[in-house]
Order: C-alpha cells, then sequence, then structure tokens
C-alpha cells in the first residue's frame, strides 16, 4: 500500500529536549516536505526537500532541522523544543515534473501531534 | 493580503444542496490549483485540481477556475453528512501555498 508514514503520531515532551519525527514513504517520490498545522494559520512550510541531499527552508523553518540521506526517508528534528512549537506536524510527499518542481499533488502522513511544556 | 484566502466558515447546507466554497489569491502567476478535504483529526487528502480556466467535473465535484477575477472554486452537489469537512485551498507557486480552510457542515 502506498503511504507515507510518521512517528510518533502522539507525543508530549519538555522544553529543551530534542525529539525527532520520522517520516518515511513507499512511493519513490523525490519531493518530501514538512507541514505544521495551527488553529487559524492553516498549514505552513517548514522545510522540504527536492531530492536527495538537497533541502531547503520553508516558511517557517526557525527551530527545526532536517536531512535526506536516503530518498524514502525525511526526518524532522527539534534540537531544543520550545511550547511555540506545540502543533500537529505533517509530512507530505510529491512526484515531480521535470524541472523538479513538485506536481501540487501531495500525500500527506497521518500525522504527529506534539506537545512541548 | 494573504496569497491565499478562504472564509473559515463554518458553511452550512443542508443534505441534498450544494456546497458552494471559494478561495482567492493573490500571485497572478499560479498556474496550478487544489482542493484538499481534511476531515477533523485526519490528514488533507486531495479531491480536485484544476489548471484551465472553466469548470473541471469529477463526479460529485466541480471545480471552477476564474484566472481574471484570481478565484477557484469547488462545488460539491447533492452535498452528503460525510462530506463535513474542512475544505483546503492551495496555489502551487513552485511549492503549495495553502488556504486555512472552510469548515463544512452538512446536516440531514
Amino acid at each position: 500500500e502506498a503511504q507515507v508514514t510518521q512517528n510518533p503520531r502522539y507525543l508530549i515532551t519538555v522544553t529543551g529536549k530534542k525529539l525527532t519525527v520520522t517520516c518515511s514513504q513507499n512511493m519513490n517520490h523525490e519531493y518530501m516536505s514538512w507541514y505544521r498545522q495551527d488553529p487559524g494559520l492553516g498549514l505552513r512550510q517548514i522545510y522540504y526537500s527536492m531530492n536527495v541531499e538537497v533541502t531547503d527552508k520553508g516558511d517557517v523553518p526557525e527551530g527545526y532541522k532536517v536531512s535526506r540521506k536516503e530518498k524514502r526517508n525525511f526526518p524532522l528534528i527539534l534540537e531544543s523544543p520550545s511550547p511555540n512549537q506545540t502543533s500537529l506536524y505533517f509530512c507530505a510527499s510529491s512526484p515531480t515534473l521535470a524541472g523538479g518542481l513538485n506536481t501540487g499533488e501531495l500525500f500527506f502522513g497521518e500525522g504527529s501531534r506534539l506537545t512541548v511544556l | 493580503q494573504k496569497e491565499v484566502e478562504q472564509n473559515s466558515g463554518p458553511l452550512s447546507v443542508p443534505e441534498g444542496a450544494i456546497a458552494s466554497l471559494n478561495c482567492t489569491y493573490s500571485d497572478r502567476g499560479s498556474q496550478s490549483f487544489f482542493w484538499y478535504r481534511q476531515y477533523s483529526g485526519k490528514s488533507p487528502e486531495l479531491i480536485m485540481f484544476i489548471y484551465s480556466n472553466g469548470d473541471k467535473e469529477d463526479g460529485r465535484f466541480t471545480a471552477q477556475l476564474n484566472k481574471a477575477s484570481q478565484y477557484v472554486s469547488l462545488l460539491i452537489r447533492d452535498s452528503q453528512p460525510s462530506d463535513s469537512a474542512t475544505y483546503l485551498c492551495a496555489v502551487n507557486l513552485g511549492k503549495l501555498i495553502f488556504g486555512t480552510g472552510t469548515r463544512l457542515q452538512v446536516f440531514p
């Protein structure tokens, strides 16, 4: 089954304790992205990756890191979480057109709800 | 001005009616437009995309695009309670820019 898998689905942590949210896709998509979703603010892009070893900042990258060492995996790292990073996080992947632009057809993981105390 | 704007709703329609969801965008260079549906507590899923001016129909769903007026809309005919969800409009500018979504409630 084609899917994007995120873990953990739910996490409560404390300020400053490093955490990683994993994301894996089995569709051989080149494009992967992380979003956070907050009430009234909608989906905002954190980081994205056009291919292995190619990552770039989205609209709200502060406080986050990513890596793309393999095509299928795109972990999101919070080195020192703070309460304002409490949010619902989605990983997504997409096939790309020639030239690297993603098609806009995103396949989302089930989401990871993070609470930072 | 936000790049993609939607009325947050809720939009309440009776079962069997037509639900009309609207979205405006600011960048005239936008070429492709998407509607995602998100059920409460779930992830967004793509339901329609449109690239050209005019209407595009898929079952009970019709996407309408007017590039001159910079709006895109989604019509849901014969609305069902199972259509109750938040509908996200997205514009592709090399990356997807999402609106904040319109919550639709279909009551029996």
